[in-house]
């Protein structure tokens, strides 16, 4: 089956850069995207990226993506306290079922 | 913004008992998806449905665990017998035909506790 890895944590102080890193294992993917999910809250789609494209620029928001390596990773510019959450890596496949990381949080300290 | 909606937000159970949750999908969707995560874990499929059935199951969709669209609005996931191993965050999504990026679209989750 589908494997999408992420490292756990990540600690960046305001105004720095972001840099979230995922891993995937399936190339057939149409679409990889990151979800981001405050407390409380459910899974919200932050981007995404068509798997022909190698970055997509969307604001705040760099997503980078190396086919070859199998290798998706978000940037987040200028990173603010309302950017503190809990950060997704998924990839379709299938009959459009998602596989997710474990997910990446991120804490933004003042 | 139009939203999908679970109930309840969260759930204690005995093991051994049923339990129903509730989705509520955005109105104009017609695919829907349920994903479960245990703590500490990933999210991982469970199911899709679509036009009244199953589309796809994960292997961890076994017999104790099923889905209906009892009244074509409510989408629900029903585990039969639960164990303690169904502690987990219970997420519904949806989405419609031809939405931007096949995005699904993810409700705020049911947290079931199995006691």
């Amino acid at each position: 089956g589908e494997d999408v890895e992420q490292s756990l944590f990540l600690s960046v102080r305001e105004g720095d850069s972001s840099v979230i890193n995922c891993t995937y294992t399936d190339s057939s993917s149409t679409y990889l995207y990151w979800y981001k999910q405050e407390p409380g809250a459910g899974l919200q789609l932050l981007t995404y990226i068509f798997s022909n494209m190698d970055m997509k620029q969307d604001q705040r928001l760099t997503v980078l993506l190396n086919k070859k390596d199998k290798h998706l990773s978000l940037r987040i510019a200028d990173t603010q306290t309302g950017d503190s959450a809990i950060y997704f890596c998924a990839v379709s496949y299938g009959n459009n079922r998602l596989a997710f990381g474990k997910g990446n949080q991120v804490v933004v300290i003042p | 913004e139009p939203e999908v909606t679970q109930t309840p937000s969260h759930q204690v159970t005995q093991m051994g008992q049923e339990v129903i949750l509730r989705c509520v999908p955005i109105s104009n969707h017609l695919y829907f998806y349920w994903y479960r995560q245990i703590l500490g874990q990933k999210v991982e499929f469970l199911v899709s449905f679509y036009n009244n059935e199953i589309s796809e199951k994960s292997e961890i969709f076994d017999d104790q665990f099923s889905v209906e669209r009892p009244d074509g609005s409510n989408f629900t996931l029903k585990i039969r017998s639960t164990k303690l191993e169904d502690s987990a965050m219970y997420f519904c999504a949806t989405n419609a035909p031809g939405t931007r990026a096949n995005e699904q679209f993810f409700g705020p989750g049911t947290r079931l506790t199995v006691l």
